[in-house]
C-alpha cells in the first residue's frame, strides 16, 4: 500500500467552484506539504505544516487554504476555483525537518478549472 | 527568491547513450538533491548530496556538488528505456541555524528514450 495517497487522482471543474484534495500518509511524519507543478516551472510549494497546530504559507499560497484535520490528513482548498489554478497538485511528508529527512511524494492530483 | 536554472529542458536520446543534466542557482544552497517523476506518479529522491565537491553514485546515476554551492550535475550512463521521466533538481537551504525543509525545485528535464 502507498505510503502517501491523495484523493481525487483527477478532477475537472468549472470557474467559481469550491475544490477540496486531500492527502493521507501512514509514515508517522510530522511534517506535510502541498506543492503545485506546472510545466516549466517545477514545483513550487503552496503550504506546508510542521504538526496538527502549525499551518505556514509558502511562495504561493494566495487563492488557497489548507487543514490538517490528524498527523495523518492534510487538505487544500481552493475556495473559488479560476483556471490559472489549472496544475498538478502533490502532497508530501518529511519526517523531520533537516536536509537529511527526505520528503515522500503521493502521486498527485490532476486539476482542470474550465 | 532563490531561483534554480535546469538545463536541457528536454533530451532525446538512444538507448545505451549517457546523459547529462545540470542546475545552476543564484545563491547557495546546503544540500542539493535529484528526483526523477515517472509518468502519473509523484517525484522520487534519487541522489542527495550534502557537502561543496560530494561526488555521489547510485547504480548508473552519478551526480555532483558544485564547489562554489550554487550548481550540480546529473550523470546517467548507459541508458535504458526505463529511464524515461522528468528529472528535477533541488536545493535545501539551511538558514541561521533552522529549517523548514524547504525545497526550491529547477524547472525540470524531460528525458525520452528511444529503444
Amino acid at each position: 500500500d502507498a505510503d502517501v495517497t491523495q484523493t481525487p487522482r483527477n478532477r475537472i471543474t468549472k470557474t467559481g467552484k469550491r475544490i477540496m484534495l486531500e492527502c493521507s500518509q501512514t509514515k508517522g511524519h510530522d511534517r506535510m506539504y502541498w506543492y503545485r507543478q506546472d510545466p516549466g516551472l517545477g514545483l513550487r510549494l503552496i503550504y506546508y505544516s510542521f504538526d496538527v497546530k502549525d499551518i505556514n504559507k509558502g511562495e504561493i499560497s494566495d487563492g488557497y487554504s489548507v487543514s490538517r484535520q490528524a498527523q495523518a490528513k492534510f487538505s487544500l482548498s481552493l475556495e473559488s476555483a479560476i483556471p490559472n489554478q489549472t496544475a498538478l497538485y502533490f502532497c508530501a511528508t518529511s519526517k523531520g525537518l533537516a536536509a537529511r529527512d527526505t520528503q515522500y511524494f503521493g502521486p498527485g492530483t490532476r486539476l482542470t478549472v474550465l | 527568491g532563490q531561483q534554480l536554472n535546469q538545463s536541457p529542458q528536454s533530451m532525446f536520446i538512444q538507448e545505451g547513450e549517457d546523459v547529462s543534466m545540470n542546475c545552476t542557482s543564484s545563491s547557495i544552497f546546503n544540500t542539493w538533491l535529484w528526483y526523477k517523476q515517472d509518468p502519473g506518479e509523484g517525484p522520487v529522491l534519487l541522489i542527495a548530496l550534502y557537502k561543496a565537491g560530494e561526488l555521489t553514485s547510485n547504480g548508473r546515476l552519478t551526480a555532483q556538488f558544485g564547489i562554489t554551492r550554487k550548481d550540480s550535475f546529473l550523470n546517467i550512463s548507459a541508458s535504458i528505456p526505463s529511464d524515461v521521466g522528468i528529472y528535477f533538481c533541488a536545493g535545501h537551504l539551511t538558514a541561521g541555524g533552522t529549517s523548514y525543509g524547504k525545497l526550491t525545485f529547477g524547472q525540470g528535464t524531460i528525458l525520452t528514450v528511444h529503444p
